[in-house]
């Protein structure tokens, strides 16, 4: 069965600071992997994905996301953080030979001022 | 449209009441599915439709909850005899899902409350 899971279910950073949000998968072959972002009283919105091709994945809102096969991971990473990053993140990852796409348990992310 | 489109965005419900929950999705979307977003919880998946297949429908939690999907397009969701265990936000996305997008877009949610 494929998997993702966030170890972490807050992460507090200050402001302009550089922050990580942890993802690991489990997946047989090639998997493709999200991330989603959900801000308070909104729906889910796509960061970036990773499908094939370059590790470094750049997204949306100067997000970017990291694919390491050997360790199955698949961080959200941001230089320098902002209060208004501050949200909900959910990774996720799709099979093709499967329908579903899984979900994470999400991550809090706070950022203080 | 532009969205995914659901509706209502609030419903709140008595037990033992049947409710319908509505997802429009994006114009030429063949894939669709139904997640529930519980208080401090993750996304619990609930259906799949693609195409014209038949739906996967191993995430319902029981028979009371079912959902169809209409001429490809509208679903809609109904929970029958609600229970208070019920309320939660009932999310729709819609995608592509072919080789070159196969991102999610995500409605607003019906946030429904048992009562």
């Amino acid at each position: 069965a494929q998997s993702v899971a966030q170890p972490e279910d807050q992460v507090n950073v200050a402001e302009g600071n550089p922050l990580t949000v942890k993802c690991t998968y489990s997946v047989s072959g090639n998997p493709y992997l999200f991330w989603y972002v959900q801000y308070p009283n909104r729906g889910l919105q796509f960061l970036l994905k990773y499908i094939t091709g370059d590790n470094l994945v750049k997204g949306s809102y100067g997000f970017e996301a990291e694919f390491n096969k050997s360790q199955t991971s698949f961080h959200l990473k941001k230089p320098s953080a902002l209060v208004s990053d501050s949200a909900l993140y959910f990774c996720a990852t799709y099979k093709w030979e499967y329908s579903t796409l899984t979900f994470g348990k999400g991550t809090m992310l706070l950022v203080s001022p | 449209g532009a969205g995914v489109s659901q509706s209502p965005s609030n419903k709140v419900t008595e037990k033992g009441k049947d409710v319908e929950l509505r997802c429009d999705p994006i114009s030429g979307h063949t894939a669709l599915y139904w997640y529930r977003q519980s208080l401090g919880q993750g996304l619990e998946f609930l259906i799949y439709f693609q195409g014209n297949s038949a739906p996967d429908k191993s995430g319902l939690p029981s028979d009371r909850f079912s959902a169809e999907r209409t001429g490809g397009s509208v679903s809609t969701l109904t929970i029958q005899r609600t229970q208070q265990e019920d309320s939660a936000v009932y999310l729709c996305a819609s995608s592509r899902r072919d080789r070159v997008s196969t991102e999610a877009f995500f409605g607003q949610g019906t946030r429904l409350t048992v009562v």
